[in-house]
């Protein structure tokens, strides 16, 4: 079975410093997604990538799957107390089921 | 507006009684999947239904039952023999054929008291 490996489990950044979320597939990954997770709450779709050395940016969070489809960044730039939550990232299956990473949990700090 | 509703929001059960959670969507999505979530870590798969009648195991199925009777609907039954039940449930759903994102609910808080 497919495992994700995020890192690092915890951040605890000062506003409007930059940071970065790793995600590495023990598999080739077929679909890669992005999600953020306040505590308690549902998942909130960030961002989906497909294809080797893809990239996508929303507002300040930009997201990139290398060439060989095993490893995916989440990248935010000029960080925000809105971007603090949990950001989990999922591997798709043949049934479009999610295997996820075990999160990191973002503290910003104002 | 269409969307998933998961329903309680917060569940008190006592032990040794099964409880039903509820999950419903109005987005027309063919499959539609139930999650755990502990404290601290990832979700886990516990049952998925890519059509109605039919539902596949996931990785953490033992203590759990589920139904698909209609589209709309994929109850999930937390039962007797789940020896760990205490935990944030979601549940989920996507178009089959379609390369777009899972939708989730917001959750269920199951408390065994």
């Amino acid at each position: 079975s497919q495992e994700l490996e995020q890192s690092p489990q915890s951040l605890i950044v000062q506003e409007g410093k930059n940071l970065t979320i790793n995600c590495t597939s023990s598999k080739t990954l077929y679909g890669l997604y992005w999600y953020k997770q306040k505590y308690g709450e549902g998942l909130i779709f960030l961002m989906m990538l497909q294809k080797g050395g893809e990239e996508k940016s929303h507002e300040k969070i930009t997201a990139k799957l290398d060439e060989k489809k095993q490893q995916s960044s989440l990248h935010i730039t000029a960080s925000q107390p809105s971007h603090a939550g949990i950001y989990l990232c999922g591997a798709a299956g043949s049934a479009r089921q999610l295997t996820f990473g075990s999160g990191t949990q973002l503290t910003v700090l104002p | 507006d269409g969307g998933i509703t998961q329903s309680p929001k917060y569940l008190f059960r006592k032990e040794g009684q099964n409880v039903t959670l509820s999950c419903e969507q109005n987005l027309n999505h063919d499959a539609m999947y139930w999650y755990r979530q502990d404290p601290g870590q990832g979700l886990r798969l516990i049952y998925y239904s890519q059509i109605v009648n039919d539902f596949q195991k996931g990785d953490i199925a033992e203590g759990y039952s589920v139904s698909r009777e209609k589209k709309e609907s994929f109850p999930l039954t937390v039962t007797s023999a789940q020896k760990n039940p205490t935990a944030f449930y979601l549940c989920a759903s996507t178009p089959v054929g379609h390369t777009t994102e899972a939708f989730f609910g917001q959750g269920t808080r199951l408390t065994v008291v």
